[in-house]
């Protein structure tokens, strides 16, 4: 089955730092990825989508500047937090959608990123 | 808009009672429909989909759910429950050829033993 991975895996920071978190499919092309964050005992919530070598699209209320995102190829996405407090600490996930008819509704979700920013 | 609703926050079951989890949505049309599955601290496993077609889908790890358009309900059921089912259960809805989806607040289920 398809494979998304992220890196890093959990990530602890100092406020003001920025931090990039990578998602990679393995074993298929994703035209189009989608990060979500979510916090302890809530629901994901949509972030932002990307598409390979185009601007990202923002949920509202997700500010663009703090969360940059970059899919500069069909098998990577990166979304940096810059300049990290406090309350950006969350769980990051990223999910990749292939082409093809038959999976173009299927996400494919990666293990999370754990951020805590001090 | 789309939107999911999971009425139930958290369910308690005993270990080889059966489940259901219930997800209602919101949706002008047919929506394609997901149950996922995340255990702590991990990603989102799907554990099966509605795109067309029979409207009881069967899942991986014995799960089932049943389309019913009628109750714009898409419920999921497993006939017998394992100790290592307890996890945080999320029904979600994507509208077709959009690629999103928006998910449900999720239900956590504790199995007792």
């Amino acid at each position: 089955g398809a494979v998304v991975s992220q890196h890093p895996s959990w990530v602890i920071c100092k406020s003001g730092t920025s931090v990039k978190i990578e998602c990679r499919s393995l074993d298929f092309q994703a035209t189009t990825m989608f990060w979500y964050r979510q916090f302890p005992k809530q629901s994901l919530m949509l972030m932002a989508t990307s598409n390979e070598g185009s601007k990202a699209t923002y949920e509202q209320g997700v500010e663009k500047d703090k969360f940059l995102i970059n899919h500069a190829s069909l098998t990577l996405s990166t979304l940096t937090v810059t300049s990290a407090h406090p309350e950006d600490s969350s769980f990051y996930i990223c999910s990749a959608r292939g082409g093809g008819a038959s999976s173009y509704n299927e996400q494919f979700f990666g293990p999370g990123t754990r951020l805590t920013v001090l | 808009a789309q939107s999911v609703t999971q009425p139930d926050i958290h369910i308690t079951v005993s270990e080889g009672a059966s489940l259901e989890l219930r997800c209602n949505y919101s949706y002008g049309a047919t929506p394609y429909l997901f149950w996922y599955v995340q255990s702590p601290g991990q990603g989102l496993q799907l554990l099966l989909k509605y795109f067309s077609g029979d409207t009881l889908v069967q899942g991986i790890k014995g799960f089932e759910a049943e389309f019913k358009r009628s109750q714009s309900s898409f419920n999921l059921r497993k006939p017998s429950v394992h100790w290592s089912d307890a996890a945080e259960y999320f029904c979600a809805v994507g509208a077709p050829n959009a690629g999103k989806s928006t998910f449900g607040d999720g239900t956590t289920l504790t199995v007792k033993p």
